[in-house]
C-alpha cells in the first residue's frame, strides 16, 4: 500500500517552462488537494477536487491549472512557470472533507 | 476569512519533558481543528484533531485541548522523545467551504536526549 506518491521529487525549470505534477493514490479516497509549501508561510491551498472529474480553487489558484480525470490520479499543472511559484508542493487524499494523507512533496525551482 | 496564529515559533525541551505549543483562530465558526507533524524531507502527518463540541481530547502521550470562547487550542505532548523532534502545524478549518482548512506557521520541535 503506497498511500499518496507524488512524481517528481524535485524539478528544477526556467522561467516560462511548463511541467506537470502527479499525485496517485490507492486508498479509493474521494477527495484530493494541492498545496504549497513556502519558508514562514505554512501550508496553502492551491486548488482540490472532491470526487473524479470535479476540481475547485483553493486559496493561491493563479498561474495553476489542475486536472482530475481519473479517481486515483490529481495532475498539477504550470503553464508558465515564474519564480514565485518556487515552492514545495504537497499532495493529499482523505475519503472526509479535511485532508489526511500528505505525499512527501516534489520541491521545485524556478530559475 | 480565518486567521491562524502559531506560537513558539521553535521550542527546545529536554527528552522527558513536557511541550506545549499554541494557537489562537480568528473565526469563531470555526468547527474543527487538526494538528500535523512533519519530519525533515517528508509530507504532514495527521496526528490528532478536535471538534468544536469537544473540550480535550487526548491519544497516548498527546492530547489537545480547546477553549471556544477565548478562540484558542493547544497541542500538549507529554514524556517527550527525541523522536517527536519535527514541525508541528495546527490548523482551523473554514465552514464556509470544503477542506479550506487554515494553516498556522508552524512550531519547529528539538527534543534533547
Amino acid at each position: 500500500n503506497a498511500g499518496v506518491t507524488q512524481t517528481p521529487k524535485f524539478r528544477v525549470l526556467k522561467t516560462g517552462q511548463s511541467m506537470t505534477l502527479l499525485c496517485a493514490q490507492d486508498m479509493n479516497h474521494e477527495y484530493m488537494y494541492w498545496y504549497r509549501q513556502d519558508p514562514g508561510m505554512g501550508l496553502r491551498l492551491i486548488h482540490y477536487s472532491v470526487g473524479e472529474g470535479t476540481t475547485a480553487k483553493g486559496e493561491v489558484p493563479d498561474g495553476y491549472n489542475v486536472s482530475r480525470l481519473k479517481k486515483q490520479n490529481f495532475l498539477l499543472g504550470l503553464e508558465s512557470a515564474a519564480p514565485s511559484q518556487t515552492s514545495v508542493y504537497f499532495c493529499a487524499s482523505s475519503y472526509r472533507v479535511q485532508p489526511q494523507h500528505f505525499g512527501d512533496g516534489t520541491r521545485l525551482s524556478i530559475l | 476569512g480565518e486567521n491562524v496564529e502559531q506560537h513558539p515559533s521553535t521550542l527546545s525541551v529536554q527528552e522527558g519533558d513536557s511541550a506545549v505549543i499554541k494557537c489562537t483562530y480568528s473565526d469563531s465558526a470555526s468547527n474543527y481543528f487538526p494538528w500535523y507533524k512533519q519530519e525533515l524531507g517528508k509530507g504532514p502527518q495527521l496526528i490528532i484533531d478536535i471538534r468544536s463540541n469537544v473540550g480535550e481530547k487526548k491519544d497516548q502521550r498527546i492530547a489537545v485541548t480547546l477553549n471556544k470562547t477565548a478562540k484558542h487550542f493547544s497541542l500538549h505532548i507529554t514524556e517527550t522523545q527525541p523522536e517527536d523532534s519535527a514541525v508541528y502545524f495546527c490548523a482551523a478549518r473554514d465552514p464556509t467551504g470544503y477542506s479550506t482548512l487554515t494553516f498556522g506557521k508552524g512550531t519547529m520541535l528539538l527534543v534533547s536526549p
